[in-house]
């Protein structure tokens, strides 16, 4: 079956600019996570998503960063004023339930370049 | 959520088991071992979880010590398509926003034919 899928994969931004990543999740997923991956790091927890709510924003570096899932499917991470330090991979991940442990599916990241 | 130390790299013979280990000494009662992966250019892969008995699927084995202050991640009959980043991660299972996963930086393991 189809998986997560993110889109661009890749996205070269000049340092000002604004840019939209997507997330796909797997069909009837309620739980959508979004993490950074600097380089040569592990990734780091963003926030997240029950359906449609935000419940969780606390890694979210600044204000420019904003996070949505109108519909409590698709979502979109939306970089203001792309800064140098925002270059990294970006990763979304889902999961079917809320309660107690299931494995969180990942996508294969949108690699965020700001020149 | 409990540190986990490992090993930042590690080769391994095509073939041969390979043995990846965790520190993870102050894990709390309620804390579970997960293990993830990731392959080059792609995102993390649920491998393994467990709480204090040892746990094996299709694709590893889990092995706990008793006082559950370190485990090792064993896969059996490691192939190229096996070289990846291996990360252990220690949380608590409540469901919900706490299902983030915290991730260190990870053994990048190095299959060799």
């Amino acid at each position: 079956g189809a998986g997560v899928s993110q889109s661009p994969r890749y996205k070269v931004a000049k340092r000002g600019q604004d840019v939209a990543l997507r997330c796909d999740p797997i069909s009837g997923h309620v739980s959508l996570f979004w993490y950074q991956q600097a380089l040569g790091q592990g990734p780091e927890f963003l926030t997240y998503f029950q359906n449609e709510a935000q419940l969780d924003k606390s890694g979210l570096p600044s204000d420019r960063f904003f996070a949505e899932r109108p519909e409590g499917s698709v979502s979109t991470l939306k970089i203001q004023r792309t800064q140098q330090e925002d270059s990294a991979v970006y990763l979304c991940a889902s999961s079917p339930q809320t309660s107690r442990f299931y494995e969180q599916f990942f996508g294969p990241g949108t690699r965020l370049t700001v020149l | 959520d409990a540190k986990t130390t490992q090993p930042t790299s590690m080769d391994c013979a095509e073939g041969r088991a390979a043995n990846l280990p965790c520190n993870h000494s102050t894990i709390s009662g309620n804390e579970y071992v997960y293990w993830y992966r990731q392959i080059h250019s792609q995102g993390p892969q649920y491998i393994i979880h467990g709480l204090k008995n040892n746990e094996t699927n299709e694709m590893a084995s889990l092995i706990i010590t008793e006082d559950r202050k370190s485990s090792t991640l064993i896969l059996p009959h490691a192939t190229l398509r096996d070289t990846a980043v291996y990360y252990c991660i220690v949380r608590v299972d409540y469901g919900g926003a706490t299902n983030k996963l915290i991730f260190g930086t990870g053994t990048l393991l190095a299959v060799q034919p």
